[in-house]
């Protein structure tokens, strides 16, 4: 079975400062990972995912995630974050034993102060 | 329009009535899915549904059944809704393989049971 670990519910950050979302994840078998966003009042969309090759990941909106399977880890990353970063993220994680069907974390939600 | 549509978007019940919330998709997708969001909870699998003739349990599905009327729709339903099943209920759609993990999601639906 897989599962995910997001180590932060919330994160509060002012503008333009760096940001990291922290995420551990545990599988027996190799893992495809993925980071969506939930802006307020909408669904989820996809920001980013790994399935293979480079460890280091870029999404959309200057986001950017590293898998690092020695730590199970697909920590999300922005230099700079803008008033219009606030949202809920959530990380997850699917494998062949699961059907490939993902496994959520409790999601974590970045507050921008201006 | 979108390509995966929910209906109602809110509803407001009382304790015992039953309720079908529906989704449609136009991505062509085989797979969909129904989740739930609770604050703090993340999200969690209620059924899953990878063709017409295909229809599994989630996590959580106590309470819930499902219909996959065709490749778009999927619907599901409360028997007899009870206050604990007060939540924002996503569907989401994907293809298969290792691409599963790649949702798309509706805007949900807010379900509020008194």
């Amino acid at each position: 079975a897989q599962s995910v670990t997001q180590l932060d519910s919330q994160v509060p950050v002012f503008e333009e400062a760096p940001v990291e979302l922290r995420c551990n994840y545990s599988s027996s078998v190799s893992v495809y990972l993925f980071w969506y966003v939930q802006y307020p009042n909408q669904g989820l969309q996809l920001l980013l995912k790994y399935l293979s090759g480079s460890t280091l990941v870029k999404g959309i909106n200057g986001f950017e995630a590293e898998f690092n399977k020695s730590q199970t880890s697909f920590h999300l990353r922005k230099p700079s974050v803008h008033i219009s970063d606030t949202a809920e993220y959530f990380c997850a994680v699917s494998a062949s034993g699961g059907s490939y069907i993902p496994t959520f974390g409790r999601g974590t939600s970045l507050i921008v102060h201006p | 329009d979108a390509d995966v549509t929910q209906t109602p978007r809110n509803r407001i019940t009382k304790t015992g009535k039953r309720i079908m919330l529906e989704c449609s998709q136009t991505k062509g997708h085989d797979r969909m899915y129904w989740y739930r969001q609770d604050p703090g909870l993340g999200l969690r699998l209620i059924y899953y549904s990878f063709d017409v003739k295909d229809i599994n349990k989630g996590e959580i599905s106590d309470g819930y059944s499902v219909s996959r009327q065709a490749q778009a729709k999927f619907s599901l339903s409360l028997e007899s809704a009870i206050p604990n099943q007060t939540a924002l209920y996503f569907c989401a759609t994907s293809e298969g393989g290792v691409n599963t993990g790649e949702l798309f999601f509706g805007e949900g639906s807010r379900l509020t049971v008194l």
